[in-house]
């Protein structure tokens, strides 16, 4: 079974200022790891995601990831945080292999942009 | 959004009464999944479908059924409802089994509310 952590259910940052969101994961197989954003009253959409390759990841809006196997981790960044970042952000673990297997999501972390 | 419409949008109910959910899409998307989502608690899987009539289980399922008749339409139904059924729930589709090709695409969602 897989599981993930998310260090922090609230981040806060000046605008401009660097963007530094946890996430650890747990799995028995090489995981495939996504991240998530969602607005107030919206669903989620996908901001990134890593499968296979290149441990550096980048994504929409600017923000990018590092898969790191030896840390179990996959934190998300952004050099220069925008008034518009401000969202709740979920880290998301999935198995490789076939299967109707969903995703297993992180508490969440909101992103608190101050001016 | 993919194509997903979930409706209703907002929904009050008082414990005891029967609801439904309904999840549409227009993506011909094969899989299929309800989420709810919680303070604390992230997102978690309460069913699944991976075809017409073909669906199961996932992390919540007590309380909650699901059915799939046509390709494009997901129900997920609480027969009787209760108070810690209050959530905001989400519908999201996959076109392939493994999210390594297909990640998970979601709703807007439903915000129930039982009193």
């Amino acid at each position: 079974a897989q599981s993930v952590t998310q260090l922090g259910s609230h981040v806060s940052v000046s605008e401009g200022a660097l963007v530094l969101l946890r996430c650890n994961y747990s799995s028995s197989v090489p995981p495939y790891l996504f991240w998530y954003v969602q607005y107030p009253n919206q669903g989620l959409q996908l901001l990134l995601k890593y499968t296979t390759g290149a441990t550096l990841v980048k994504g929409i809006n600017g923000f990018e990831a590092e898969f790191k196997k030896s840390e179990t981790s996959f934190h998300l960044t952004k050099p220069s945080a925008h008034m518009s970042d401000a969202a709740e952000y979920f880290c998301a673990v999935s198995v490789s292999g076939g299967g109707a297997d969903g995703l297993t999501f992180g508490k969440g972390t909101h992103l608190i942009i101050q001016p | 959004d993919a194509g997903i419409t979930q409706s209703p949008r907002h929904k009050v109910t008082e414990t005891g009464t029967p609801v439904t959910l309904r999840c549409h899409q227009t993506e011909n998307h094969r899989y299929m999944y309800w989420y709810r989502q919680d303070p604390g608690h992230g997102l978690r899987l309460i069913h699944y479908s991976y075809g017409v009539k073909d669906t199961d289980k996932g992390e919540v399922s007590d309380g909650y059924s699901v059915s799939r008749s046509k390709t494009e339409d997901f129900l997920l139904t609480l027969e009787s409802a209760t108070s810690s059924q209050t959530s905001v729930y989400f519908c999201a589709i996959s076109g392939q089994a493994s999210s390594y090709n297909s990640p998970l695409h979601f709703g807007n969602g439903t915000r129930l509310t039982v009193t």
